[in-house]
């Protein structure tokens, strides 16, 4: 089936560790996000990327790195850089970029620094 | 200043009534779009239903509606013969382009959580 995968679902880790978050898509979407979740808060952007090798900073890219080295995957680096990384990260992607096109989510990763 | 606000934290409805979500946005750009989508306790997000700012008639899907009011800057979801497996947080999202950016991105309000009673 076509979607998006986010990997792994849960990850605890230990302050001042650098941890990978994986996200890849079957959808042949050019454009793919990270998305940042807190409890009681909507979703915050945290990095974009529209094709391969091209990627933005959104609102909240301090402490986080991406890449974009091919169309199906997005990884994002959650670094030691990050002073609160304990949150729900969501992976999307999109058709386009244009202003019609919803974004397809994955089921998220649940990071918890301990 | 909020791009997306969503006032409501919590509502409560019962079976079988319908239920409105308010969500008022702010933008300068005339060329956007509004979402909704749900997210369930298990975390995913599901997208519901697209209203662009140039439509002229509101969006509709099954049992949910788009009540788009663009001179009041408000796109409130409306969900009829609400059900059991519609308990769930609620967000209101809104695309646009950024300046000088061929490119846009979509931003969330802070979310509506719903629960439905039997």
């Amino acid at each position: 089936d076509g979607g998006i995968t986010q990997s792994p679902k849960y990850l605890f880790r230990k302050e001042g560790q650098n941890v990978t978050l994986s996200c890849e898509q079957n959808l042949n979407h050019d454009a793919m996000y990270w998305y940042r979740q807190d409890p009681g808060q909507g979703l915050r952007l945290i990095y974009y990327s529209q094709i391969v090798n091209d990627f933005q900073k959104g609102d909240i890219a301090e402490g986080y790195s991406v890449s974009r080295e091919k169309k199906e995957s997005f990884p994002l680096t959650v670094t030691s850089a990050q002073k609160n990384p304990t949150a729900f990260y969501l992976c999307a992607s999109s058709w386009t970029s244009m202003n019609t096109g919803e974004l397809f989510f994955g089921e998220g990763s649940r990071l918890t620094v301990l | 200043a909020q791009k997306i606000t969503q006032t409501q934290p919590g509502m409560f409805v019962q079976e079988k009534e319908a239920v409105t979500l308010d969500c008022t946005y702010d933008t300068s750009d005339p060329s956007y779009g509004l979402f909704w989508y749900k997210q369930p306790s298990s975390g995913e997000m599901i997208f519901l239903i697209y209203q662009g700012s140039y439509d002229q008639q509101n969006a509709t899907e099954g049992r949910y509606s788009l009540n788009f009011q663009k001179a009041r800057k408000s796109a409130n979801l409306v969900i009829s013969a609400s059900q059991l497996g519609d308990s769930a947080m609620y967000f209101c999202a809104m695309r646009e382009a950024p300046l000088n950016s061929g490119y846009s991105t979509l931003t969330f309000g802070k979310g509506t959580m719903l629960l439905v009673s039997p």
